[in-house]
């Protein structure tokens, strides 16, 4: 059973458009949600997230956690060809370990 | 399915010794796997990919004879650090490929080198 679950897992979209990606994830031992992007190597950190209704703004990202229903959302306003990625969500546990637990991505493609 | 796993989830040891940490594909075969390091503010570096059967091939900066993959089946890969030192404590994340696109993430191992 996947324990963080990311929808949808691909979107192929228009230069211009705005893109909602979700993320939900379980709540046991939460501590942070973090966002990345991966284009050709490593996953490039976007945001981390630990308080609920807090946006968290970057360019035309933006980002929320809801830790009343345990989801996140990543908003790409304006998007351009250059947003075409795999956006990673991942949850990070308490304790001791504080793992990594990722979702399976969204494949974002965005046409001219 | 697409899970990956990796043993220990956590390790702690001294100066001097070596560890290996597994990773896993437990229900598809991984044909590349990719090693990562976590460093401060969350960012991700590429150490390595490795492919069944062949070298794993290191990216720039890592240490080869430090950090040994060994890529022996389409399951699995390993990764040692050798003569661990504290510089070296860090979160280690692998990933596996079964085609081209997309990698599954494992939920990382902590090593604390003291």
């Amino acid at each position: 059973e996947d324990k963080v679950v990311q929808s949808p897992l691909s979107l192929v979209v228009h230069e211009g458009d705005t893109v909602t990606l979700n993320c939900s994830y379980e709540v046991t031992n939460f501590r942070s949600l973090l966002w990345y992007k991966q284009e050709k190597k490593a996953p490039t950190f976007l945001f981390m997230l630990t308080s609920s209704g807090i946006e968290k703004k970057s360019g035309r990202l933006s980002s929320i956690l809801d830790k009343k229903e345990l989801f996140s959302i990543l908003n790409i306003t304006a998007t351009q060809t250059g947003d075409s990625a795999v956006y990673l969500c991942a949850e990070r546990r308490g304790g001791s370990q504080g793992n990594l637990i990722f979702g399976k991505g969204t494949k974002l493609s965005v046409k001219p | 399915g697409a899970v990956v796993s990796q043993h220990p989830s956590r390790v702690i040891c001294k100066s001097g010794t070596s560890v290996k940490i597994e990773c896993r594909s437990l229900d598809f075969q991984a044909t590349t796997m990719f090693w990562y390091r976590q460093f401060p503010k969350q960012s991700l570096m590429l150490m390595a990919t490795s492919n069944e059967g062949s070298k794993a091939t290191y990216e720039q900066g890592v240490e080869k004879d430090k950090f040994l993959i060994n890529h022996a089946s389409l399951t699995l890969s390993t990764l040692t650090v050798t003569s661990a030192h504290p510089e070296d404590s860090s979160f280690y994340i692998c990933s596996a490929s079964r085609d081209t696109d997309t990698q599954y993430f494992g939920p990382g191992t902590r090593l604390t080198v003291l």
